[in-house]
């Protein structure tokens, strides 16, 4: 069992709507990341949360925007949804504060597609 | 910023056979380097990792090489088994405690055949 879980697990939406996705990881990962992993591609990082506060950003527009909440759950908000958003979403977590021994658990994703 | 080439991009072995996948990195800023599993449906499972100061690191079957001065790094698989059939990514980040903005390479699909 991963310890981190992503809702939904599929998603259609049309461009130009807004969408939200959830990560609920284990307790204690206070350290969110999110990524992108398009089709036959490698995951992209798209940002990091660390106790509530943004902890690093990659190379994605401002429309991609996140939460971290105090029960270690997290989401991923992505506004005017363009047809390249469509991809399989990841957030991984991992405790921080603790010595680095397992690295990041990852959820096994939200496979959104944009038409 | 970082650049992380993965090569092959599909391997095909035979059962009981080894299988090398080969990583190369543009920063030399780097120093930490994981190998993820994924499996269909699922999310990327870290298998092994290593960081700059140790040049070769095993596991059972599995072992991954570094070479920093080259800025390459390979994950080695032996005796391979059916079960071993996945996406393998291997990734780079500054340290273990930066693993969470990882670059990661386009993945490998390994299939092995029984």
């Amino acid at each position: 069992e991963t310890g981190v879980t992503q809702s939904p697990t599929h998603l259609i939406k049309t461009r130009g709507q807004q969408v939200t996705l959830r990560c609920s990881s284990q307790s204690g990962h206070n350290t969110v990341s999110w990524y992108q992993q398009a089709l036959g591609q490698g995951p992209q990082f798209i940002f990091q949360y660390y106790r509530e506060e943004e902890n690093g950003r990659g190379n994605f527009p401002p429309r991609f925007s996140g939460l971290q909440f105090p029960n270690y759950s997290s989401e991923l908000n992505v506004n005017a949804l363009e047809l390249d958003d469509s991809a399989l979403y990841l957030c991984a977590s991992r405790a921080r504060d603790r010595e680095f021994t397992h690295g990041y658990t990852f959820g096994s994703g939200t496979r959104l597609t944009v038409v | 910023g970082e650049n992380v080439e993965q090569h092959p991009s599909t391997l095909s072995v035979q059962e009981g056979d080894s299988a090398v996948i080969k990583c190369t990195y543009s920063d030399s800023a780097s120093n930490y380097f994981p190998w993820y599993k994924q499996e269909l449906g699922k999310g990327p499972q870290l298998i092994i990792d290593i960081r700059s100061n140790v040049g070769e690191k095993k596991d059972q079957r599995i072992a991954v090489t570094l070479n920093k001065t080259a800025k390459h790094f390979s994950l080695h698989i032996t005796e391979t088994q059916p079960e071993d059939s996945a996406v393998y990514f291997c990734a780079a980040s500054p340290t273990p405690t930066n693993a969470g903005k990882s670059t990661f390479g386009d993945g490998t699909t390994l299939t092995v055949k029984p």
